[in-house]
């Protein structure tokens, strides 16, 4: 199966600081998603990017399909932005459309 | 504001009985997902169900896991007998074929 690899497996930051966390994949895709999990255990979605660049806030994404890569972008850091980011990638066709497999995740401490 | 719902939040058992665990997906979504999150093996897909009809389990022990939807608004997931390796956070997520998946806030198992 395709396989998903997101580095640092783990980051600290202080407040107000910058971050690029990436993720690799082994194979094409046509569906990419980057999500965070709160402290509290919540998995929140923050972009759906198989291709291009997306801005929200803080935070932006660039995923470039050609060459199996996505960058996720978080400017000014804050406390409320700690958590684990993880990628998660889907390939076409058949039963497979849909279908996630997920990165290790980035662990994210941000301190005041 | 649509949200997916799981219940119960919390679920405490003893080895060897039966534990079913019940997901409400958002509202006109298509696709429903089971996942299982440990510590040691990340986010792992168990099933998959489009248009309520299941389309790929093999990420489920299938000897004693078994995913249903009985109809649009209630997707199941249930073990039987549990053991004290399925304990773990089980989440369902919907979402529309191939697009972005928004997750519920998880089942937290414990088999003692």
């Amino acid at each position: 199966g395709i396989q998903v690899e997101q580095s640092p497996p783990d980051l600290i930051l202080q407040e107000g600081a910058n971050s690029t966390l990436r993720c690799n994949f082994s194979d094409s895709v046509n569906n990419l998603q980057w999500f965070h999990q709160n402290p509290w255990g919540q998995l929140i979605n923050l972009f759906y990017i198989p291709s291009g660049t997306k801005q929200n806030g803080r935070l932006s994404a660039t995923t470039v399909a050609t060459e199996r890569y996505s960058l996720l972008y978080i400017s000014s850091s804050q406390t409320t932005d700690s958590g684990v980011y993880f990628c998660a990638v889907g390939k076409a066709g058949g039963t497979s459309y849909g279908k996630l497999t997920f990165g290790q995740g980035t662990i994210l401490t941000v301190h005041p | 504001d649509a949200r997916v719902t799981q219940t119960p939040r919390d679920k405490v058992t003893e080895m060897g009985q039966e534990v079913t665990m019940r997901c409400q997906p958002i509202l006109g979504h298509n696709t429903v997902f089971w996942y299982r999150q440990t510590m040691m093996q990340g986010l792992e897909l168990l099933a998959y169900f489009r248009n309520r009809a299941p389309l790929d389990d093999s990420g489920m022990p299938k000897d004693r896991f078994s995913a249903e939807m009985p109809d649009a608004t209630l997707a199941t997931l249930k073990i039987q007998p549990s053991e004290p390796r399925d304990s773990a956070v089980y989440f369902c997520a919907s979402g529309l074929s191939g697009g972005t998946q928004y997750f519920g806030p998880g089942t937290r198992l414990t088999v003692l």
